[in-house]
């Protein structure tokens, strides 16, 4: 059974950088799927931020692409996510999930999200 | 590609039918729409994908359909764990999308 699971600072201020890290335990990060990170503002919905694949290569949304940076480390089985400048609009709660050959490329796995707030 | 749900509350008893709605801005093609259940404190649940297909353990009594813009999550009878929040997603182009969202709450 494959786990994810986000961690990072509950709290940055803004014009800051946020940076999140998700950690992959019962698998491989290293095979045919791609790694995304997903957010959900508070009482909106969610917003796919982009994806990794274990060679480095990444997609992100053109909404974010100026700010947006994700990386890979084989070695950890980790993902990581960099968000920089942020505002009060970058609140939320943060998620990783696997995108995967197996249900048609949709996100099977996800972790259980962690809460970051803009504020000062 | 924009993904509207609604009702964006469903106000159901226990038992009942619930019927959610996810209507694209364009065709998606290939089948690539999937629906997820969020409930508070966990990360979302994958519920169906290739627009009907129920994935690992869900039960038969959540089902998907539709075709080109119009899709359709089905609940025949509610239990008390569904009265929860539900997403539809596509994955036909990038980037990839999300509906707002559905709350199925106890009437």
């Amino acid at each position: 059974q494959v786990q994810l699971e986000e961690s990072g600072p509950g709290l940055v201020k803004p014009s800051e950088t946020l940076s999140l890290t998700c950690d992959v335990s019962g698998g491989s990060i290293i095979g045919g799927d791609w790694w995304n990170w997903v957010r959900r503002p508070p009482g909106k919905g969610l917003e796919w931020l982009g994806e990794i694949y274990h060679t480095g290569t990444t997609n992100y949304n053109p909404s974010l692409k100026s700010r947006v940076t994700m990386s890979v480390d084989t070695s950890k089985n980790q993902i990581s996510l960099s968000l920089r400048s942020v505002t009060a609009a970058d609140t939320g709660v943060y998620y990783c999930a696997r995108r995967t050959y197996a249900t048609t490329w949709t996100f099977d796995y996800w972790g259980r999200g962690a809460l970051v707030t803009v504020s000062s | 590609i924009v993904l509207t749900q609604s009702p964006g509350t469903l106000s159901l008893s226990p038992g009942e039918r619930a019927t959610l709605s996810c209507k694209a801005s364009q065709s998606i093609s290939s089948r690539y729409l999937a629906w997820y259940q969020l409930k508070p404190g966990q990360g979302p649940r994958l519920l169906i994908y290739g627009v009907s297909i129920r994935a690992t353990g869900i039960p038969d009594r959540f089902s998907g359909s539709g075709s080109g813009t119009d899709f359709t999550l089905t609940i025949s009878r509610l239990e008390p764990e569904d009265f929860v929040l539900y997403y539809c997603q596509q994955y036909t182009s990038s980037p990839l999308t999300f509906g707002g969202g559905t709350k199925v709450e106890i009437k």
